[in-house]
């Protein structure tokens, strides 16, 4: 069953506003990573996180990999109608290989 | 350019044939992936595979089976034993260098009825 809580599911904000969704879990991760998809196409890689506490940007995009090793989180800043879409975080679960876990996503929606 | 390809993008199919969904790449990648996506849900594996002629079952293999005669093709097919075979297929691959930044294609949508 899936193991990564993501929240929250879905948000409507206006244009310029700051975004925030987090992704969280019983179960340590190794790696986290974040995913954006447009309907009817696939994930695209946003952001990578290898090590616990990493903060790092992507634009106007933060991501970080939580200190416990079992939550990550994703803030966008002053939201853009283009942010539109599911945003996904994966993990990489600590003795699973190189496979990942997906959350369930987030979907956002802009108002401009 | 360099990427992934799945074709085609749409693909309708009466129930009780087999289809198989195609999933190509010319990022040098060594592992590839499939992934099968329903409404408001995220992304559960099927099949896996990290070399060529080597693959190995996801989380819900049932239905499903796969070939990777080559390093640039891993095909997926939907049998007819496959309950619910209506769905968003996508297709991903990651490099040894970095095992779990996976990339994915454009998805092919399957319709069965």
């Amino acid at each position: 069953g899936q193991q990564l809580n993501q929240s929250p599911q879905s948000m409507f904000i206006q244009e310029g506003e700051d975004v925030s969704m987090n992704c969280t879990s019983s179960s340590i991760f190794n790696t986290w990573l974040w995913y954006k998809q447009d309907p009817g196409e696939g994930p695209v890689l946003l952001i990578a996180l290898y090590k616990a506490g990493e903060l790092t940007s992507n634009g106007r995009l933060t991501a970080q990999f939580g200190i416990t090793r079992k939550d990550s989180f994703l803030n966008i800043s002053a939201s853009i109608p283009s942010d539109v879409g599911i945003y996904f975080c994966a993990g990489q679960l600590e003795n699973a290989g190189n496979m990942l876990t997906f959350g369930g996503g987030t979907r956002l929606m802009v108002k401009p | 350019d360099g990427g992934i390809t799945q074709s085609p993008k749409y693909l309708f199919r009466k129930e009780g044939q087999n289809v198989t969904l195609s999933c190509e790449q010319n990022l040098n990648h060594d592992a590839m992936y499939w992934y099968r996506q329903d409404p408001g849900q995220g992304l559960r594996l099927i099949y896996y595979s990290q070399i060529v002629n080597d693959f190995q079952k996801g989380d819900i293999a049932e239905g499903y089976s796969v070939s990777r005669e080559k390093k640039e093709s891993f095909p997926l097919t939907v049998t007819s034993a496959q309950k619910n075979p209506t769905a968003f297929y996508l297709c991903a691959s990651s490099s040894t260098l970095d095992l779990y930044e996976q990339y994915f294609g454009p998805g092919t949508r399957l319709t069965v009825t």
